[in-house]
């Protein structure tokens, strides 16, 4: 199993530019994350999503969108690319929804906006 | 407010001795607690996961305590190695139960040779 994968590993965007990081893991997960963790900060919860066609805001869901339609694939898309949102975003998912279950992570995708 | 507070300043401790990493939490009442390494540059690895109703649990070299009156985790390594380096993350449950976790902001641990 390849685990979460994600694309690209580094981005570098102009404000007011628009992309889409992409996530994808092979183990089934119904639960599926988005996190973004700035130098010296905890990660901090984007959106979530507890089964295809179903995505909730988490933290900080300002700047960004969601979708998940299919069990493997949960893309994040931002829209209007800010300073603020230059970070390190990381994806991942869990078997269950509780908090029993260990999260699985991806390794990283590296977005700098000037 | 919510906190999960752990030391910010990085751990510096000798090859083959015993680290000691702190989580203290307020206002929350977490069912479980878990813990995850992370290395530069790559996503945190899940290591541990204690629920309310344990007070220790141990993996290998590791082991970890919840003490729900102090509101605090405490993670050991013992014997530890340079190997060893690398930042700790707690996470925990923002309310009992559910999926989502809070991480702390993670405490570097440093094992000199």
């Amino acid at each position: 199993n390849a685990g979460v994968t994600q694309t690209p590993k580094f981005r570098i965007l102009k404000i007011g530019q628009s992309m889409t990081l992409q996530c994808t893991q092979d183990m089934n997960h119904n639960y599926m994350y988005w996190y973004r963790q700035d130098p010296g900060m905890g990660l901090k919860l984007i959106y979530y999503s507890v089964g295809a066609g179903i995505t909730d805001k988490g933290e900080v869901p300002n700047g960004y969108n969601v979708s998940r339609s299919t069990t493997e694939d949960f893309p994040l898309r931002l829209e209007l690319a800010a300073p603020s949102q230059t970070s390190v975003y990381f994806c991942a998912s869990s078997y269950s929804g509780t908090s029993a279950n260990e999260q699985f992570f991806g390794p990283g995708t590296r977005l700098t906006v000037l | 407010s919510q906190k999960i507070e752990q030391n910010s300043e990085a751990l510096n401790i000798q090859e083959g001795k015993t680290a000691t990493l702190t989580c203290n939490y307020t206002n929350y009442s977490p069912a479980y607690l878990q813990w995850y390494r992370q290395d530069p540059g790559r996503g945190p690895v899940f290591l541990l996961l204690i629920r309310e109703n344990e007070k220790e649990k141990r993996k290998e070299r590791l082991k970890v305590t919840f003490d729900t009156t102090l509101k605090q985790s405490l993670f050991h390594i013992t014997a530890s190695q340079p190997a060893d380096s690398a930042t700790y993350l707690c996470a925990l449950d923002p309310s009992s139960g559910y999926s989502t976790l809070t991480f702390g902001k993670g405490t570097m641990l440093l094992v000199s040779p």
